[in-house]
């Protein structure tokens, strides 16, 4: 069974551009979550999403958006860059069967915003 | 708003050492704790996590953590420590916001 794979695996942006990320979880997970994860803040979540809806969501501004299609596959959008949006950005995929949830995370994304 | 800390930064052990990550905290209500780990070139993977009943929760690779709830602890533990355990460990709690808060992370060395 394939993993999470996120594309790109590295990126490099300039202030006030804005970028898209992918995820495509493991086949049959439902639910995908994005994290960031600075040295400065540690591991940060940002979103989960579900059967296409946004379930929670961190505390980040606007500029970080998120969508999930019906295939389950995820992308999360920043607009406006900022320098301190550099980061590895990690997606993880999950199934629950009643309490019982396994989840499993991608190789991130590295964005570096010049 | 919930938090979590992770009191180590920086943990060096002999191989067969026995190891235990301290993880507190706070939250007044009903919680699920988990552990994380990343070691070096590999993913961030669950450990394991704690929901309900049984307070010692095993994970993989021989790992196992408590929870204690009058002290607000989920601490990490393993017997014996092998030199494929050099990692980072991170712990993290869900509260009734349904947001994971992490902690800042454990580096873990393991000497052969």
């Amino acid at each position: 069974k394939a993993g999470v794979t996120q594309t790109p695996r590295y990126l490099i942006k300039t202030r006030g551009q804005q970028v898209t990320l992918s995820c495509s979880p493991i086949s049959g997970h439902r639910s995908v979550s994005w994290y960031q994860q600075t040295p400065g803040q540690g591991l940060q979540f940002l979103f989960e999403y579900f059967s296409e809806t946004q379930r929670n969501k961190g505390n980040f501004p606007g500029r970080f958006s998120g969508r999930q299609f019906s295939n389950s596959r995820s992308e999360m959008n920043v607009s406006t860059l900022e320098l301190g949006d550099s980061a590895l950005y990690l997606c993880a995929s999950s199934s629950f069967q009643g309490t019982q949830e396994t989840q499993y995370f991608g190789p991130g994304t590295r964005l570096l915003v010049l | 708003a919930q938090s979590v800390s992770q009191h180590n930064h920086h943990v060096i052990l002999s191989e067969a050492a026995s190891l235990e990550l301290g993880c507190n905290y706070s939250y007044g209500g009903t919680v699920n704790l988990f552990w994380y780990v990343q070691y070096p070139g590999q993913h961030l993977q669950l450990l394991l996590k704690y929901f309900s009943g049984d307070p010692l929760v095993k994970g993989i690779k021989g790992f196992e953590a408590e929870f204690i709830k009058s002290k607000f602890s989920f601490n990490l533990r393993k017997p014996s420590v092998q030199w494929s355990d050099t990692a980072e460990y991170f712990c993290a709690v869900l509260g009734g916001s349904y947001i994971p808060t992490f902690g800042r992370g454990t580096s873990l060395i393991v000497h052969p």
